[in-house]
């Protein structure tokens, strides 16, 4: 069955950059959007960005350019996402979700905390 | 950006009562829209994409509806597993945008 596997959580210092990943299975990793979705606590649902496993084509929300950068490998139905010089504000549950947001994965909870 | 006003943000309903949740979008979305119900600690699960077309193995008593800048998620009988929070989603822009939610409740 289709899985979007996310590791649950990644504690990272502040100032310091993280790299988020999403590994695909059970469809053709090609042919789907994945999408990157924030979410911090209690709050609603962002859209970050998107990325063309087929070709690495992004859009990115102007919000997050300069903070996320998305890319794939290919090879291991793997993509990812990289938040870079990290504060309070990024601590948040960060989702890929891919086929029109018909497949969510389960979720990194990112703590930025010394 | 297209903002996505929804409404209401919290409700409380009985089971069995009919439930309509509305999203009302900035400018024309083109029925580009999705409902997404999101339970505690869970991932969204899409349960309507193109403003009225069921996810598989969605229950037949969520129902979508709409057209322009106005869409509508029904309820048709509220069963308690019901419960969560109900996003909608505009993806006929960019950037995709969600509205703010809507907490549902079982009374």
């Amino acid at each position: 069955q289709v899985q979007l596997q996310q590791p649950g959580a990644e504690l990272v210092k502040p100032g310091a950059p993280v790299k988020l990943s999403c590994k695909a299975s059970g469809y053709t990793f090609t042919s789907y959007w994945m999408n990157w979705v924030k979410q911090r606590p209690g709050r609603g649902l962002e859209w970050i960005g998107r990325i063309d496993p087929s070709d690495s084509e992004t859009h990115y929300n102007q919000k997050f350019k300069g903070k996320a950068t998305l890319t794939v490998d290919e090879s291991s139905s793997t993509a990812y996402m990289q938040l870079s010089s990290l504060t309070s504000e990024d601590s948040a549950v960060y989702y890929c979700a891919s086929r029109y947001f018909a497949y969510w994965g389960q979720g990194t909870l990112v703590t930025v905390s010394a | 950006d297209i903002k996505m006003t929804q409404s209401p943000s919290s409700m409380y309903a009985s089971l069995g009562e009919r439930v309509t949740i509305t999203c009302k979008a900035s400018q024309d979305i083109n029925s580009y829209l999705s409902w997404f119900q999101q339970k505690p600690g869970k991932s969204p699960k899409t349960l309507i994409y193109r403003a009225n077309r069921l996810v598989d193995g969605v229950p037949s008593r969520f129902s979508g509806s709409g057209s322009g800048q106005d869409y509508s998620l029904t309820i048709s009988s509220l069963e308690y597993e019901d419960m969560g929070i109900y996003y909608c989603l505009q993806y006929d822009e960019f950037p995709r945008t969600f509205g703010g939610g809507t907490k549902l409740e079982i009374k």
